[in-house]
């Protein structure tokens, strides 16, 4: 199974500067997806990068893909109060859907 | 369009119990995976569904565990005989297709916790 962890493992920072973590993996991929997690509750989806993609935008958040050392970042610029949750990625590869690291737990301080 | 709907939310179950944990997938979604997530831990995969078939069940205990999705209703996850050990979040997410670049789609979870 494919493994692969997401650091640092927490990560806190002040209200408007910009957050970065990131995920690697070991065996090859076909998508990676960024999820963010808040306390108690499910994971909402936040970006698909496909292995054929290097990066892509969404808003305030940038995620960069380099296949070639198996690791994905997630930049959230300009944070904010709102962003303090648990980030984790999925490694998407097989038929068994995605495989998840412990996360990175950011906490954004105002 | 509904995402991914658990229930229940929480669950207290005593040891020895059974519980029965549902999932309705994205309206139109054929896929349906389970993952277990303990305190401060990550998600791990438990199975995987299409209607009617399991797919892939190599993250579920061999015992006391199984899940279903029939081809009308939901997806059920049946936990038997519950131990402490049992106590997690347990998350269902579905998608259209596998592989390849197809969001998966996560529900709220169903918190068990077994006294």
């Amino acid at each position: 199974s494919q493994q692969g962890e997401e650091d640092p493992q927490a990560l806190s920072i002040q209200e408007g500067e910009n957050a970065t973590m990131n995920c690697s993996y070991k065996t090859s991929i076909n998508n990676l997806q960024w999820y963010r997690q808040n306390s108690g509750r499910g994971l909402v989806h936040l970006i698909l990068i496909r292995s054929n993609e290097r990066e892509k935008h969404s808003g305030r958040l940038r995620v960069t893909l380099d296949t070639s050392k198996k690791s994905s970042s997630l930049l959230i610029t300009a944070s904010r109060a709102a962003d303090t949750a648990s980030y984790f990625c999925g490694k998407g590869g097989g038929a068994d859907g995605l495989t998840f690291g412990k996360g990175t737990h950011l906490i954004i301080q105002p | 369009n509904a995402g991914v709907m658990q229930n229940p939310r929480h669950l207290v179950r005593r040891r020895g119990q059974e519980a029965r944990l549902r999932c309705s997938p994205v309206k139109g979604h054929s896929h349906v995976y389970w993952y277990r997530q303990l305190p401060e831990e990550g998600l791990k995969f438990m199975v995987y569904l299409q209607k009617e078939n399991i797919i892939d069940e190599s993250g579920m205990p061999k015992e006391r565990f199984s899940a279903e999705f029939p081809k009308e209703g939901p997806s059920i996850l049946r936990i038997q005989q519950v131990v402490r050990g049992d106590s997690a979040a347990y998350f269902c997410a579905s998608s259209p297709e596998t592989g390849n670049g197809n969001t998966i789609y996560f529900g709220e979870g169903s918190w068990l916790t077994v006294v």
